[in-house]
């Protein structure tokens, strides 16, 4: 079983549709989750961070957390041409003060494709 | 770009070169990272400094060889390398470890 685990894609949504991201993970004692945009030829920049169960909205985008299921998502709103790109998710194991502490694991991303 | 710094953004070496990359921070972090990317593979973390302290080295061969002298400098020393090690070599920075990673753009690295 991978650590983190995501649906290479591509996923295709229309202009103005909401988009739907799925994470999963197998270290039950995972305590940060972020998800990065990248574009082809660029590095990762940071979309969001999520520590506790629930949901996290900025803007169009809304990050969920389910930590009993091991399951986190990403939901953009109102996509946009300019969403398409690669979405990583990645799952911090550790603890503060822990070894792993400061140890990102990434998933191998889904490229995201909005079609006008 | 993010206040990380990469520098050659593209390297071609051959097999019995030895280059470096440098990566700088300009965000007043402690903790750099040193980070792979290579096609239909995800993200692997290589080396993780904080305080200029190497905290992490996930099985990395010896042929990469990192080097962090301030919290604000990190280098990839490269020696003997492989044509499996082509790939997009990215440097990350966060206030403590752990935290937020800010991504430089990353070295394009090609081995012949």
């Amino acid at each position: 079983q991978k650590e983190v685990e995501q649906n290479s894609g591509p996923l295709s949504v229309p202009e103005g549709a909401i988009a739907s991201l799925n994470c999963t993970y197998s270290d039950r004692g995972s305590q940060s989750f972020f998800w990065y945009r990248q574009y082809s030829g660029k590095s990762p920049e940071l979309i969001m961070f999520i520590y506790s169960n629930g949901d996290k909205e900025d803007g169009r985008f809304t990050a969920q957390l389910n930590k009993a299921s091991q399951y986190v998502s990403l939901l953009i709103r109102d996509s946009q041409p300019s969403d398409s790109a690669t979405y990583l998710c990645a799952v911090n194991r550790g603890r503060a003060g822990g070894t792993s502490y400061g140890k990102l694991t990434f998933g191998q991303g889904t490229i995201l494709t909005v079609h006008p | 770009e993010t206040g990380v710094t990469q520098t050659p953004r593209h390297l071609v070496m051959g097999m019995t070169n030895k280059k470096s990359l440098k990566c700088e921070q300009h965000l007043g972090h402690n903790a750099m990272y040193w980070y792979k990317q290579s096609a239909k593979k995800p993200l692997e973390l290589m080396f993780v400094y904080n305080f200029k302290e190497q905290t992490e080295n996930n099985s990395v061969p010896s042929r990469f060889s990192p080097e962090c002298p301030n919290s604000s400098h990190l280098f990839l020393h490269l020696h003997t390398l492989q044509p499996e090690d082509s790939a997009l070599y990215l440097c990350a920075s966060s206030q403590e470890s752990g935290n937020i990673q800010y991504f430089g753009a990353g070295t394009r690295l090609s081995v012949l």
